[in-house]
């Protein structure tokens, strides 16, 4: 459950949806994250899902969560310049082990 | 609002320097972790610790060693600085799942 991968950019126009996806290969994550990291600042927990869960909603992010083909996705409704950031994906083993993708820098273009 | 604190910010060591990177975590979490990040190739684990004076590596512990002492504090300890280990440093805490991370160390060894 060590593989953890993402696409390491993503550009979109301000206003469009943004989807950034993310694969990992072992189904015994208990909790899927998706962090979000602003330039010269740590990491921020943005949303998570549990492992029982296939979509979770928050205002403008919706995760989805494919078990059969290990995949899970973010996406961002009406994308803004202040969305642009490195955002990564992890998942986490009895809550101490977490393996983290190498993170998708999100480019919003005005 | 948990807050994890790394005492530097930047940092600029010697080879061959012995580097203390400082982190404390003020809500009584059981797991520390240190982080080291490089573009590309998102968060890798260097150590954790689940209890005071408990430790365990992570997926790249050469060339560091760790400390914990009490519980709120996890020092990250390089006994002799080289040029490959210039990087960004994170630090982070977690009691049930949700990681906390502080705003990251970022050392350059010359």
């Amino acid at each position: 459950g060590e593989d953890v991968e993402q696409s390491l950019f993503l550009s979109v126009r301000e206003g469009d949806s943004s989807v950034i996806n993310c694969t990992y290969t072992d189904s015994s994550s208990t909790y899927l994250y998706w962090y979000k990291q602003e330039p010269g600042a740590g990491l921020q927990l943005l949303t998570y899902i549990f492992s029982n869960m296939d979509m979770k909603q928050d205002q403008r992010l919706t995760v989805l969560l494919n078990k059969k083909d290990k995949h899970l996705s973010l996406r961002i409704a009406d994308t803004q310049t202040g969305d642009s950031a490195i955002y990564f994906c992890a998942e986490v083993y009895n809550f101490n082990k977490f393996y983290f993708g190498s993170g998708t820098k999100l480019n919003v273009k005005p | 609002d948990v807050k994890v604190t790394q005492s530097s910010r930047y940092l600029v060591k010697r080879t061959g320097e012995k580097v203390f990177l400082e982190c404390v975590q003020d809500m009584d979490h059981e797991n520390m972790f240190w982080y080291r990040q490089d573009p590309g190739l998102g968060l890798r684990l260097i150590y954790f610790s689940y209890d005071v004076k408990m430790k365990e590596k992570g997926d790249i512990p050469e060339g560091y060693s760790v400390s914990r002492e009490k519980k709120e504090r996890f020092s990250l300890i390089l006994e002799s600085a080289s040029t490959n280990q210039t990087s960004m440093y994170l630090c982070a805490s977690t009691e049930t799942g949700e990681l906390f991370f502080g705003e990251g160390s970022r050392l350059t060894v010359l």
